[in-house]
């Protein structure tokens, strides 16, 4: 079982709709989690980082559920250049080095 | 500092050549990090240094790579006798210990 696993889609979506994506784990012992977003041929960038309570930046809300070992990002109100992969990233392990999910395609369309 | 900065952007290799790629992190990071990202796939660890020391290796860093961060700046990336398996993206990244991680724009490598 990988240790990061994510639905690659593409998920299509129109403008202004909401859009959730899920990740599990396979790690309980994982310590630290983010999303990060990748453009087409373009670095993965910080989207988020992930905390235990969940949290909230503008349009996008992160989740934890440790017990059922997933994260989730939600995104409202899609615009057009929310358009990207997102990427499941977790740390475990002393050496804190981070993992990376496969990435979920995201395309909102007018 | 303008970030995490990798030289060549692009590769473009005959098979059997050496490659070597550079890296150079935000100045007050102690972690570099190597990655290596193919076509649908997620960012694959290859291998991290804390200052000038490498930590950890992946198992796919295979004999034929080797990595250096002497003196705890820079990094370089040597891939020798390569193969157009290794017709990838490498990407640099670089964080303080604990810290998120902060990606290079990569370079692209292509084998022919």
């Amino acid at each position: 079982r990988k240790e990061v696993e994510q639905d690659p889609g593409p998920f299509n979506v129109p403008e202004g709709a909401t859009v959730a994506f899920n990740c599990t784990y396979s790690n309980s012992a994982s310590q630290s989690f983010f999303w990060y977003r990748q453009d087409c041929r373009k670095e993965p960038k910080l989207l988020m980082s992930v905390y235990s309570s969940g949290n909230e930046d503008g349009r996008f809300t992160a989740q934890l559920n440790r017990a059922s070992q997933y994260i989730s990002l939600l995104i409202r109100d899609s615009k057009l250049s929310d358009s990207a992969t997102y990427l499941c990233v977790l740390t475990s392990g002393g050496s804190y080095i981070p993992t990376f999910g496969r990435g979920t395609s995201l395309i909102v369309h007018p | 500092d303008t970030g995490v900065s990798q030289d060549p952007r692009h590769k473009i290799t005959k098979r059997g050549q050496n490659v070597t790629f550079r890296c150079d992190p935000i100045s007050e990071h102690n972690r570099l990090y190597w990655y290596r990202q193919t076509l649908g796939q997620g960012p694959e660890f290859l291998t991290y240094f804390q200052n000038e020391a490498q930590l950890e290796k992946s198992r796919l860093l295979s004999d034929r790579f080797s990595a250096e961060r002497p003196k705890g700046s820079f990094s370089t990336l040597e891939i020798q006798r390569t193969e157009q398996g290794d017709s990838a993206m490498y990407l640099c990244a670089s964080s303080q210990f604990q810290g998120t991680v902060t990606f290079g724009s990569g370079t692209r490598l292509t084998v022919v």
